[in-house]
């Protein structure tokens, strides 16, 4: 099945430690998303990529930036993490035009 | 700028009760509007959407009917079960933009 995958689903790392996380789609979908959400809380948009233009959401801090090398990988990387990065982090995908995002499982970010 | 608000959690219902989950947003003109389901543990699907005034959007005995007179997007189902436990997100989108915003979530827990 085609599908959005997130690797890994548990992720801990130090504080100021740099981290990477993974995002796949088989979808051959366009347009991919990173969300930050922290418990209890709705999912945020950090930023997207339309093919390879890169857009940042204005508040996304600068301790967060993104790689997309092909159509199907899409990576987040965390600089310098801080106990407050703990969270879910989502990846989502769209079809250019198309409203629907279909959402990978998350990774759970845990700072220690 | 643009808001969604949603009912605050937690939704505690028995079996087979009838649910509403009140969402309504605030945008200048008319977004596309959708409700997304967290499963504990997993990532966000989508239930169902809609993308213009007086459509209902409608999947699994789910339904929820874009009213602009009252800005609302209300979801409904007549009888819930045990494993429709889970958080339910309404949020919207604009057209071109590609990117959601969500309401804060409201947890619903069925008992047998």
């Amino acid at each position: 099945d085609a599908m959005v995958i997130q690797n890994p689903r548990y992720q801990v790392t130090q504080f100021g430690k740099p981290v990477t996380l993974s995002c796949s789609q088989t979808l051959n979908h366009n347009v991919m998303y990173w969300y930050q959400q922290k418990s209890s809380q709705a999912p945020k948009l950090l930023f997207h990529y339309y093919d390879k233009d890169f857009n940042n959401e204005a508040d996304t801090p600068d301790n967060f930036q993104s790689r997309r090398p092909n159509t199907s990988f899409c990576f987040l990387d965390i600089r310098s993490p801080g106990l407050g990065d703990a969270a879910m982090y989502l990846c989502a995908t769209s079809r250019d035009q198309a409203y629907e995002q279909y959402f990978g499982p998350g990774t759970r970010l845990t700072v220690t | 700028g643009d808001s969604v608000t949603q009912m605050e959690g937690p939704v505690t219902l028995s079996e087979e009760a009838f649910l509403t989950i009140n969402c309504t947003y605030t945008a200048t003109g008319y977004p596309s509007l959708f409700w997304y389901v967290q499963y504990p543990g997993e990532g966000l699907q989508l239930l169902l959407k809609a993308t213009k005034a007086d459509d209902k959007g409608s999947n699994k005995g789910f339904e929820a009917t874009y009213r602009k007179e009252t800005t609302s997007f209300h979801l409904e189902k007549g009888s819930v079960q045990v494993s429709d436990s889970a958080v339910y997100f309404c949020a919207l989108m604009w057209t071109g933009r590609r990117a959601l915003t969500f309401g804060s979530g409201t947890r619903l827990q069925v008992q047998p």
